[in-house]
């Protein structure tokens, strides 16, 4: 079975500051999709990125954008000119293409120190 | 489009009581999901459909049921409430495989 990793229970960064967020992931798949979503405490879960594992170029949205290391098995995510509005709850999640539910990290608390 | 709804938002039972917790999409999705997510912890599936009429376990299913009549609705009932289902509850719905999942806005449920 897969599993996702996420190795930062907590972070924190300067606002305007860039956080890399770590995680890990153990599949013997060849193709999948890699997710990261933000939890606020409001608790809606909303997608930050995508990433599809035959796709070497790595994924961009504004202002956050991945570090995807197929080999090593990582899909780092790195926020930039962080906002106070980006503390929140951060998981990494793993979809395999034979099957449709997602399997979730532990999550990485994200403080943003004004 | 409302996207996907949950009801109730809060709920408290006691121990030994029943319920079900209502999820709806209206954007026609085939695949529907139900998470729980303890505190400190991710997100654990309990159980899925891919469509209508078909329904699946997922990692912990244990305690739950869940039926599909409808594409929209797809609601999780809990016989004989324990502490150990105290959670936030999340529904999820996604169009294809290769989307993301779009997630209601959860259920917070405490038994005592």
């Amino acid at each position: 079975a897969q599993t996702v990793t996420q190795s930062q229970p907590e972070m924190s960064v300067q606002e305007a500051e860039t956080v890399t967020l770590s995680c890990t992931y153990d599949t013997s798949e060849s193709d999948y999709y890699l997710f990261w979503y933000k939890q606020p405490p409001s608790r809606q879960m909303i997608l930050v990125i995508r990433q599809e594992a035959y796709k070497q170029q790595n994924a961009t949205e504004n202002r956050f954008s991945v570090n995807f290391q197929k080999a090593a098995k990582s899909f780092s995510l790195k926020i930039s000119d962080s906002q106070l509005g980006d503390a929140a709850m951060y998981f990494c999640a793993y979809r395999s293409p034979l099957d449709t539910p997602l399997v979730f990290g532990k999550g990485t608390r994200l403080s943003v120190i004004a | 489009n409302a996207g996907v709804t949950q009801t109730p938002k809060f709920r408290i039972l006691k121990i030994g009581q029943s319920m079900t917790l209502q999820c709806t999409q209206d954007m026609n999705h085939n695949y529907m999901y139900w998470y729980r997510q303890d505190p400190g912890m991710g997100l654990k599936l309990i159980y899925y459909s891919v469509g209508a009429g078909i329904t699946d376990k997922g990692e912990v299913p244990n305690g739950y049921n869940v039926s599909r009549s409808t594409t929209e609705d797809f609601p999780l009932r809990l016989e004989l409430a324990a502490p150990s289902q105290t959670s936030v509850y999340f529904c999820a719905s996604t169009p294809d495989v290769s989307y993301e999942q779009y997630f209601g806005p959860g259920t917070r449920l405490t038994v005592t």
